[in-house]
């Protein structure tokens, strides 16, 4: 069975610096895809961040990228140029796809503090 | 913008009631889960369904039941609530498919008293 392992349960950054969040995983599969979903105090989850398993590259969205270590079965979050509005929990998850749907299996998350 | 929509923010119920939480959905999506979030557990899979009338158990279905009459809405009961499901209860959907993005409603949080 596949697990996501999160641990830093809290985590504090000044705002404008960078910080990173820890995601390890356990999986036999070869091709799957891993997630970064962000959990602000109004508690709507939406998706940061996407990785494909298959591509080489790390995947970036703006301030956010991943370091994705297949290898090491690592999928790292970097927040560049931290803003408060950052302030959030975040969640790794593994899309587990079982032929008939996928659904997600997550980490126990990161509470992120961004300081003024 | 598209939406999932939990019924209720906030719900204290007493123990032994029957709970009712609804889900609807507006993207027209197969996939509908019920997750239970808690401090230091993230989020945990409670039931989903891939297709109308159709649903799995997830990693913690004890104590719960689903359904799913219309492909909009997706319902998590409590068949007989239990102190121990005071909780924070997600709703997500997404459409079939490997690495397709989830869609999480606002979350319910129930107190059961």
């Amino acid at each position: 069975a596949q697990t996501v392992t999160q641990s830093q349960p809290e985590m504090s950054v000044q705002e404008a610096e960078t910080v990173t969040l820890s995601c390890t995983y356990d999986t036999s599969e070869n091709n799957y895809y891993l997630f970064w979903y962000k959990q602000p105090p109004s508690r709507q989850m939406i998706l940061v961040i996407r990785q494909e398993a298959y591509k080489q590259q790390n995947a970036t969205e703006n301030r956010f990228s991943v370091n994705f270590q297949k290898a090491a079965k690592s999928f790292s979050l970097k927040i560049s140029d931290s803003q408060l509005g950052d302030t959030a929990m975040y969640f790794c998850a593994f899309d587990d796809y079982g032929g008939a749907t996928n659904k997600l299996i997550f980490g126990t998350g990161t509470l992120l503090a961004v300081q003024p | 913008d598209v939406k999932v929509t939990q019924s209720s923010r906030y719900l204290v119920k007493r123990t032994g009631e029957k709970v009712f939480l609804e889900c609807v959905q507006d993207m027209d999506h197969e996939n509908m889960f019920w997750y239970r979030q808690d401090p230091g557990l993230g989020l945990r899979l409670i039931y989903f369904s891939y297709d109308v009338k159709m649903k799995e158990k997830g990693d913690i279905p004890e104590g719960y039941s689903v359904s799913r009459e219309k492909k909009e809405r997706f319902s998590l009961i409590l068949e007989s609530a239990s102190t121990n499901q005071t909780s924070m209860y997600l709703c997500a959907s997404s459409s079939p498919g490997r690495g397709t993005e989830a869609f999480f409603g606002q979350g319910t949080r129930l107190t059961v008293v």
